[in-house]
């Protein structure tokens, strides 16, 4: 099946300062998303983007399917940034490790 | 409109006991999903429906777990006779169609003593 890889696994920031986080995935998709999931376990969408950029407030992704990864960018990041943050394969109901991102006052 | 509700939000249950967890879709999405999450584990995919039918069910770990969708909205995950390697976080999500932009619930977290 396919491999979905993210990295880094682990990131801590000091409020205010911008970060990309990186997904891989070993074969071509058709639906790639973005995940926040918050300390209290909700999975928030924050991309549905197979290929392209979109942009969201501070943060914005971008796919390369030809080369098989996706980009999350968050800048200006928050305390409430904090959490874990998943890309997916949705149409192969796979989730990648997660990035689990640790944003200081 | 609303979102994707789970019930119920926690679930305690004994070893050998049977329980059902609900899922209620959003209004009008065709294609519902549900995953299970373990500590520090990304979700793991066990079952999907198109409508009414289970498209695909590879994910199921065994013949303890099974899933319905009489109506084509509303979803009850069922296992049967419980051990405690069942206790996690089930997560259900839906969509407008068939692999399009999924949105989840705030998941039952199950707890098997």
């Amino acid at each position: 099946g396919i491999q979905v890889e993210q990295s880094p696994p682990d990131l801590i920031l000091q409020e205010g300062a911008n970060s990309t986080l990186r997904c891989n995935f070993s074969d071509s998709v058709n639906n790639l998303q973005w995940f926040h999931q918050n300390p209290w376990g909700q999975l928030i969408n924050l991309f549905y983007i197979p290929s392209g950029t979109k942009q969201n407030g501070r943060l914005s992704a971008t796919t390369v399917a030809t080369e098989r990864y996706s980009l999350l960018y968050i800048s200006s990041s928050q305390t409430t940034d904090s959490g874990v943050y998943f890309c997916a394969v949705a149409d192969q109901f796979y989730f990648g490790t997660g990035t689990s991102l640790t944003v200081i006052p | 409109g609303a979102g994707v509700s789970q019930t119920p939000s926690n679930k305690v249950t004994e070893k050998g006991k049977y329980v059902e967890l609900r899922c209620d879709p959003i209004s009008g999405h065709t294609a519902l999903y549900w995953y299970r999450q373990s500590l520090g584990q990304g979700p793991e995919f066990l079952i999907y429906f198109q409508g009414t039918g289970a498209a695909d069910d590879s994910g199921l770990p065994n013949d303890r777990f099974f899933a319905v969708r009489p109506e084509g909205s509303v979803s009850t995950l069922k296992i049967q006779r419980t051990e405690r390697g069942d206790s996690a976080v089930y997560l259900c999500a839906s969509s407008s169609n068939s692999f399009t932009e999924q949105y989840f619930g705030p998941g039952t977290r199950l707890t098997v003593t």
